[in-house]
């Protein structure tokens, strides 16, 4: 079974810096079957970044998505207000646990 | 606008059936395939199963597999995950969405879910 680990589990930083998120797959990506999604507190989830690097219509450029094998990292270059949110990566039918991203 | 809808959620018995529907506009249904994903409240997300478009390919989370099925009606843009032997560790929000495919291939699975609808709740209790 696929896991995937996400960390930090709380990422406290301030509008403007840089947000580096991990996620550590259990079993090599083969393809590039990794994504990256958004959740604000009573919304469904958003499609950020999808294959690894391609971003979703309508994300941003601050958002990028990078890595290969086991280890993937969502960037969020110079964060917005809007920004501070939980994050998910996905691997085919697995999600990892989450990323917070708070405000310092 | 494109646009996802799920119904059928309700308060149900452990052990019993419930099925859930989700009706889709605005883009070419019949050309994508479909998941449903679950949360179950301050948790995270759980991928329960997935369809391609001509229904030749599907997948179940190992957490549902032979109790959950899902279809689809291209006919009336409209996905279904039929539930049975519900427990209580099924319940939480349940969320259809679009896959968000390959330019030169119709309708594969690919898991990335580019459109989401608002959710439909199942209490088993």
């Amino acid at each position: 079974e696929i896991v995937l680990t996400q960390s930090p589990g709380t990422l406290s930083l301030s509008p403007g810096e840089r947000a580096t998120l991990s996620c550590r797959t259990s079993q090599n990506v083969i393809g590039n079957s990794l994504a990256w999604y958004q959740q604000k507190p009573g919304q469904a989830p958003r499609l950020l970044i999808y294959a690894v690097s391609s971003r979703a219509t309508g994300i941003p450029d601050r958002f990028s998505g990078s890595g290969s094998g086991t280890d993937f990292t969502l960037t969020i270059n110079r964060l917005e207000p809007e920004d501070f949110s939980v994050y998910f990566c996905q691997q085919y039918g697995m999600f990892g646990q989450g990323t917070k991203v708070e405000i310092q | 606008e494109v646009q996802l809808e799920e119904s059928g959620g309700s308060l149900v018995q452990p052990g019993r059936s419930l099925r859930l529907s989700c009706a889709a506009s605005g883009f070419s249904f019949q050309d994508y395939a479909m998941h449903w994903v679950r949360q179950s409240p301050g948790k995270g997300l759980e991928w329960v199963s997935g369809i391609s478009w001509d229904s030749v390919s599907i997948d179940y989370a190992d957490s549902v597999r032979g109790r959950f099925t899902i279809s689809r009606d291209n006919a009336k843009n409209s996905l279904y995950l039929q539930m049975s032997g519900l427990r209580a560790e099924d319940m939480g929000l349940y969320y259809c969405a679009k896959d968000i495919g390959l330019t030169m291939i119709r309708g594969v699975i690919t898991y990335a879910m580019d459109v989401w609808g608002q959710g439909t709740t199942v209490t088993v209790s």
